[in-house]
């Protein structure tokens, strides 16, 4: 069983859909982070969370320790938002676990 | 910003031949990484150099050397290739290795005949 596990795998969309991704991990963690990887490959850092939530612009990260969950909502998802969403967790050790991504594509 | 830069962005080998994939950061970061990326795997860690002059082993680091040139730049070697080592390689780097995001280059998909 992998570490950190994503779902769906993969999510199709319409324009204006509300989006959540989810990660569920079985580690002791000190943080979590959400990347988005963009269709050319490029990899971009999205949230660094510990506990609570965090919002930027349309996109909004969630975690549950107690519970090892996290979920990534995207709010009026745009076709722009297409992309594969990576779950990775930070043990207590100082490398990240990755998980396998959440291929996202929202259509007009 | 460049931020984190690897070349080549693509290659070809032969079975056998060597090559250096480069990557070099401009955020004073002290930690670099290097990951390959295969399909339905998440992303597995070489190696790493939590700071200049260190390297380690990560997830997978048969078959491949690093080096730290210097606090910008982190090297990883395929001595003999293989073509398990078909892969697309990201490098990375981060103030420390602890709980901070890691920034990413756009990667080098490299291709093993």
């Amino acid at each position: 069983k992998n570490e950190v596990e994503q779902s769906p795998q993969n999510l199709t969309a319409q324009e204006g859909e509300f989006i959540t991704i989810n990660c569920s991990y079985s580690v002791g963690i000190s943080a979590l982070h959400w990347l988005q990887q963009h269709p050319g490959g490029g990899i971009v850092s999205l949230f660094m969370l510990s506990s609570g939530k965090k919002k930027h612009g349309r996109l909004i990260a969630t975690i549950n320790i107690q519970e090892k969950h996290s979920s990534l909502h995207i709010t009026a998802s745009h076709p722009r938002d297409s992309a594969v969403y990576i779950c990775a967790v930070s043990p207590r050790t100082d490398k990240l676990i990755f998980g396998t991504g959440t291929r996202l594509q929202v259509f007009p | 910003n460049a931020g984190v830069t690897q070349t080549p962005k693509f290659q070809v080998l032969k079975t056998g031949q060597s090559m250096t994939l480069q990557c070099a950061q401009d955020m004073n970061h002290n930690s670099m990484y290097w990951y390959r990326q295969d399909p339905g795997m998440g992303l597995r860690l070489i190696y790493y150099s939590a700071s200049e002059g260190t390297t380690d082993k990560g997830e997978v680091p048969n078959g491949y050397n690093v080096s730290r040139l210097n606090k910008r730049e982190f090297s990883l070697r395929l001595e003999s290739a293989a073509p398990s080592q078909t892969s697309v390689y990201f490098c990375a780097s981060s103030e420390i290795t602890v709980n901070q995001p890691q920034h990413f280059g756009d990667g080098t998909r490299l291709s093993i005949l």
